[in-house]
């Protein structure tokens, strides 16, 4: 059964740091690119980065370029996102997501999509 | 970047009802949309990939249409654990890739 969890959210002051854990478990961890996805308390769904199996490939919402770090640890199973100057306005749950892809005959592609989801975990920054 | 746009906002209904929900993209996107399902307090769910393909585990009630700029999600007969918040999302120009704001279901 695939599972990932989240931990390491919490309560912080803006400009400060918190490194948030996602462990994966039931699938080959290594094969799959990874996202982290976040929702402000009431509203949507806001795509944060993503990382492809062998990190070779990363990317970063334009909210978060130049404070969030990802990365992963296939030796452990393990993704991360590594935050630093922390905002108000990432306050949110942050989830861990998997890409699972699928192929496009008619264009010769792949497209892609969140197949699994972990539960999630809060970052309140408030002073 | 590709815009979503979701309507309705929200909607009420009765168990039993066929459930519309229309997605639209700001560019032409193929196929490349998903539909997410997302219950109170709980992680968003894979419902339709590929604007119309069913993930494993999806009850056939749940449908998805579409190519283009122009997607449908549709519930032919709604049952009482189909109250949730729905999301498109497209996945043809990453990053980044963009949700539709929601759309809430709940109870007439």
């Amino acid at each position: 059964e695939v599972q990932l969890v989240e931990s390491g959210g919490g309560l912080v002051k803006p400009g400060g740091s918190l490194r948030l854990s996602c462990a994966a478990s039931g699938f080959t961890f290594s094969s799959y690119s990874m996202n982290w996805v976040r929702q402000a308390p009431g509203k949507g769904l806001e795509w944060v980065s993503s990382i492809s199996s062998s990190s070779s490939y990363i990317y970063y919402a334009d909210s978060v370029k130049g404070r969030f770090t990802i990365s992963r640890d296939n030796a452990k199973n393990s993704l991360y996102l590594q935050m630093n100057s922390l905002r108000a306005e990432d306050t949110a749950v942050y989830y861990c997501a998997r890409d699972r892809a699928d192929y496009d005959y008619v264009w010769g592609s792949y497209r892609y999509q969140f197949d699994y989801w972990g539960q999630g975990t809060l970052v309140t920054v408030s002073s | 970047d590709i815009q979503m746009t979701q309507s309705p906002s929200s909607l009420s209904a009765s168990v039993g009802d066929r459930v519309t929900i229309t997605c639209r993209a700001s560019q032409s996107i193929s196929s490349y949309l998903n539909w997410y399902q997302q219950k109170p307090g709980k992680a968003p769910k894979l419902l339709i990939y590929a604007a119309s393909s069913l993930q494993s585990g999806v009850p056939s009630r749940f449908s998805g249409s579409g190519s283009g700029t122009d997607f449908t999600l549709t519930i032919s007969s709604l049952q009482p654990e189909d109250f949730a918040t729905y999301y498109c999302q497209q996945s043809y120009s990453t990053p980044p890739s963009t949700f539709g704001p929601g759309t809430k279901v709940d109870i007439k």
